[in-house]
């Protein structure tokens, strides 16, 4: 079965710091990737996706993630983070061997900003 | 442009009972998906519905099923709940267009069960 491990459970960081949140995935097939965000109260919202082409994606709000195939890994970054960064951020894969749109999640990363 | 919407916010049910939770999606879109999130972890997926048929089902038991009417809009049906089913239950919409589609996810029912 497909697993994410997003290795980083907490991370606390002060602003203007640079951001790293690892996820692997395993699946040797072709894959969509995405990162997801959960700002406290509000519901998840799609950060970026990686479907095909370029291995580095940029999303909203300055992120980025890079797709490195021989690694099984995509990884969300930011140069430098703000306190309204302060968020739970989710990797989830989607397998795309039965043809159907299936995420499978991460346990999720949870930042913290201070100002 | 509405967004995913699911109702009710929030739900208090005892063991035992029985419990509905609906969706609307994104407009233009026609998939729907649940996920369900507990505490601490990343939301799993229980179920997908596409032109009105569960196309594909994750490890639920039966006592989870669900509906899509022809609006597109969706049911998330549990029985006999157990305390463990306590967890915000997460709706996604998407279009079918192949191979790469984007879910939306609509901000979740909290379900306690007592």
């Amino acid at each position: 079965a497909q697993s994410v491990s997003q290795h980083n459970h907490h991370v606390i960081l002060s602003e203007a710091a640079s951001l790293e949140l690892g996820c692997n995935y395993s699946y040797g097939g072709t894959v969509n990737l995405f990162w997801y965000v959960q700002y406290p109260g509000q519901h998840l919202q799609l950060l970026l996706k990686y479907f095909s082409g370029d291995p580095l994606v940029k999303g909203i709000k300055g992120f980025e993630a890079e797709f490195i195939k021989s690694k099984f890994s995509f990884n969300l970054r930011k140069p430098s983070v703000q306190w309204s960064d302060t968020a739970e951020y989710f990797c989830a894969v989607n397998t795309l061997n039965t043809g159907f749109q299936k995420l499978v999640f991460g346990t999720g990363t949870r930042l913290l900003v201070s100002p | 442009d509405a967004g995913v919407t699911q109702s009710p916010t929030h739900l208090i049910k005892t063991r035992g009972q029985q419990v509905t939770l609906r969706c609307s999606p994104k407009s233009g879109h026609d998939t729907v998906s649940w996920y369900q999130q507990a505490l601490g972890q990343g939301p799993q997926f229980i179920f997908q519905y596409y032109e009105e048929e569960e196309r594909q089902r994750g490890n639920f038991p039966d006592r989870f099923s669900g509906h899509q009417y022809p609006n597109y809009s969706s049911e998330l049906n549990v029985n006999a709940l157990l305390l463990g089913d306590s967890a915000l239950y997460l709706c996604a919409s998407s279009y079918t267009q192949g191979m790469s589609e984007t879910q939306y996810f609509g901000p979740g029912t909290r379900l306690l069960v007592l």
